[in-house]
């Protein structure tokens, strides 16, 4: 079964605006990670973030995460239309959620 | 391209055909993962191998489906009499003993439509 939960299930933007994108997941976590998947393609790895973080900085990205609220947030600073893709948490047990469909316009 | 690589990249068959997809992972990664997935759904784990054991296997992998890994590079997942709820992309990951933890590469997947 699936464990992290995505939301919101899609997301669209101008180019330039920032998306900010959460997962909430059920269960004691070692860390959680952030991934991509662009359409039809395998899935890339984009940041770990461990139980004892809180906030985690890659680049354009931001991740943030709350243990007591078992949720987590990605942020995309300064979007881009290449950044058009799914975005899935994945639980340190790889368990993820159904993703968020981000459209960024040009 | 994370040099994980899958084959075939598309397949159709009919219901209750048998298939089989290969997966290769990056040379030297001795953690190999099965993951299934549906349209507008994450990936869902079906089965891990460390080396050629097989160490983890999902509720999802019912006696139809068989992966292996003979020889600790290659793996295989064998799907037999195929159902139309069987199709779904068939993504595999690989992981090297020096990555970090439950950090994964993901091959491009096998899409499979039984019709």
């Amino acid at each position: 079964s699936q464990q992290g939960e995505e939301d919101p299930q899609a997301l669209s933007i101008q180019e330039g605006e920032n998306a900010t994108m959460n997962c909430s997941y059920k269960t004691s976590i070692n860390n959680l990670q952030w991934y991509r998947q662009n359409s039809g393609r395998g899935l890339v790895h984009l940041i770990l973030i461990r139980s004892n973080e809180r906030e985690k900085h890659s680049g354009r990205l931001r991740v943030t995460l709350d243990t007591s609220k078992k949720s987590s947030s990605l942020l995309i600073t300064a979007s881009r239309a290449a950044d058009t893709a799914s975005y899935f948490c994945a639980t340190s047990d790889m368990r993820f959620g159904a993703g968020t469909r981000l459209t960024v316009k040009p | 391209d994370t040099g994980v690589s899958q084959d075939p990249r598309h397949k159709i068959t009919k219901r209750g055909q048998n298939v089989t997809f290969r997966c290769d992972p990056i040379s030297e990664h001795n953690r190999l993962y099965w993951y299934r997935q549906t349209l507008g759904q994450g990936p869902e784990f079906l089965t891990y191998f460390q080396n050629e054991a097989q160490l983890e296997k999902s509720r999802l992998l019912s006696d139809r489906f068989s992966a292996e890994r003979p020889k600790g590079s290659f793996s295989t997942l064998e799907i037999q009499r195929t159902e139309q709820g069987d199709s779904a992309m068939y993504l595999c990951a690989s992981r090297g003993p020096w990555d970090p933890p439950d950090t994964q590469y993901f091959g491009p997947g096998t899409r499979l439509t039984v019709l």
